[in-house]
């Protein structure tokens, strides 16, 4: 069964520097993106990604953050230089966009970020 | 904005007694309502899509239904793999970006 696939599983990082975090969504998947859920709070959302760009992004989503899909099946969230607020799970998802089940998101199993 | 809650926060249960769980919604305009299970440490798991008020659908011991303002996820008999944290979400209009609950965190006891 098709699933959508994180790396890395868990990436440790000094305050400062930059992480990307790769996802590889379902292959006819249209629609992707990012979630983040910190440690005992709800899952929330960061910013959705159709036709090569940014179709909606959270306040969460600040100048430190980027997406881009590189190619036909990578999927990336950069964060350019990490804060401690930054820890936490994060969630790649896609969705087929088309059909009777056009809306239902299908997760990864997530990176989780700690930041020191 | 769209709005989820969900009740109770936990829930522990001896393994074969049937309970509900609760998710409460306030949305502008009903396009789905979704349930996950999480389990500790992983992303969420699709489990059921409900579209319409009166909708049913089941998967094993669980079964998930719909009205105008709630959905309840009903287990029957649990055993001690249904623990885990279900989650409901609801999608927004446009992206479809999904406004989820706290969760329910289910603890079935052997």
């Amino acid at each position: 069964e098709p699933e959508v696939t994180q790396t890395p599983s868990h990436q440790v990082t000094q305050m400062g520097q930059e992480v990307i975090l790769r996802c590889v969504p379902i292959s006819n998947h249209l629609y992707f993106y990012w979630y983040r859920q910190i440690l005992g709070q709800k899952v929330e959302f960061l910013v959705s990604f159709y036709n090569n760009e940014i179709s909606e992004k959270s306040e969460i989503f600040d100048d430190q953050f980027s997406v881009e899909r590189p190619d036909g099946s990578n999927f990336t969230l950069k964060i350019r230089s990490t804060k401690l607020e930054d820890s936490a799970m994060y969630f790649c998802a896609s969705r087929l966009a088309v059909g009777r089940s056009y809306n239902e998101q299908f997760f990864g199993p997530g990176t989780r970020l700690t930041v020191l | 904005e769209d709005q989820v809650t969900q009740s109770p926060e936990a829930l522990r249960l001896q393994e074969g007694e049937s309970s509900s769980l609760n998710c409460s919604y306030t949305v502008s305009g009903l396009r789905g309502l979704f349930w996950y299970r999480q389990d500790p440490g992983k992303g969420p798991e699709f489990l059921f899509t409900l579209y319409s008020a009166g909708e049913e659908k089941e998967k094993e011991r669980l079964k998930a239904t719909l009205t105008k303002k709630e959905s309840f996820l009903h287990i029957t008999a649990p055993k001690p793999e249904d623990s885990a944290t279900y989650l409901c979400a609801v999608p927004n209009f446009g992206n479809e970006k999904l406004t989820f609950g706290t969760g329910t965190r289910l603890t079935i006891i052997p």
